[in-house]
């Protein structure tokens, strides 16, 4: 059973930074791409970020680039979301996501709350 | 950015009654002249986002077979052939074929 576990959410003022973690279990880590998606309050979903499998590929939401950073430690068995200069509006809960095929992403963490706040 | 426009926003529904929901897309979603990244999710409140049909009419396992999406080019559909009180919830439609991937705004299924 494919499980996400994510971490490193919690309240930062604007300009601050984060660095979210997803910790996988019950996949082989390395296979498969793995992305990172936000659903603000009361809000719809947005991608913002993916990764392949040996990080040669990677892109970014419009919103996110530059600003954000996607990582993954195979070894850890772990993805990460580094957010700098925080704004307001990213005020989100932040989920990762897997699967076979990430285009049509299977599996989704129970996601950890960024709070963005002065 | 692929805008993707679900149709209606609100739909009440009535237990045992048929419910449909739409989805329109600004290009179409071909992707390699093979596949359709078409998804579906169902969100249920307070919980994350969970996968009911992928490239266009795939039903994932454990879904029950009341649930099916069909449709083609830059229209979609998602269909449930017996609205059960379970089904309450925010559905989404998905593209996977143009990036930035994008949802559909959402329709919120209610009793």
């Amino acid at each position: 059973q494919v499980q996400l576990v994510e971490s490193g959410g919690g309240l930062v003022k604007p300009g601050g930074s984060l660095r979210l973690s997803c910790a996988a279990s019950g996949v082989t880590f390395s296979d498969n791409y793995k992305g990172w998606i936000r659903q603000a309050p009361g809000r719809g979903l947005e991608w913002l970020s993916y990764i392949s499998g040996d990080s040669g590929d990677t892109d970014y939401a419009d919103s996110v680039k530059g600003r954000f950073t996607i990582s993954r430690d195979n070894a850890q068995g772990s993805l990460y979301l580094q957010l700098n200069s925080l704004r307001v509006e990213d005020t989100a809960v932040y989920y990762c996501a897997t699967g076979p095929q990430i285009r049509t992403p299977a599996y989704w963490g129970q996601g950890t709350l960024v709070t963005v706040s002065s | 950015d692929v805008v993707m426009t679900q149709s209606p926003l609100s739909l009440p529904v009535t237990l045992g009654q048929p419910a449909s929901i739409s989805c329109r897309s600004t290009q179409g979603l071909v992707y390699n002249g093979r596949y359709t990244f078409l998804n579906w999710f169902q969100q249920r409140p307070g919980q994350s986002p969970r996968r009911l049909i992928y490239e266009v009419s795939n039903r994932d396992s454990g879904v029950p077979d009341r649930f099916s999406g069909s449709g083609s080019g830059t229209d979609f559909t998602l269909k449930i052939s017996r609205v059960e009180a379970e089904d309450v919830g925010v559905y989404y439609c998905m593209q996977g074929t143009h990036w930035p991937w994008t949802f559909g705004q959402g329709t919120k299924v209610e009793i």
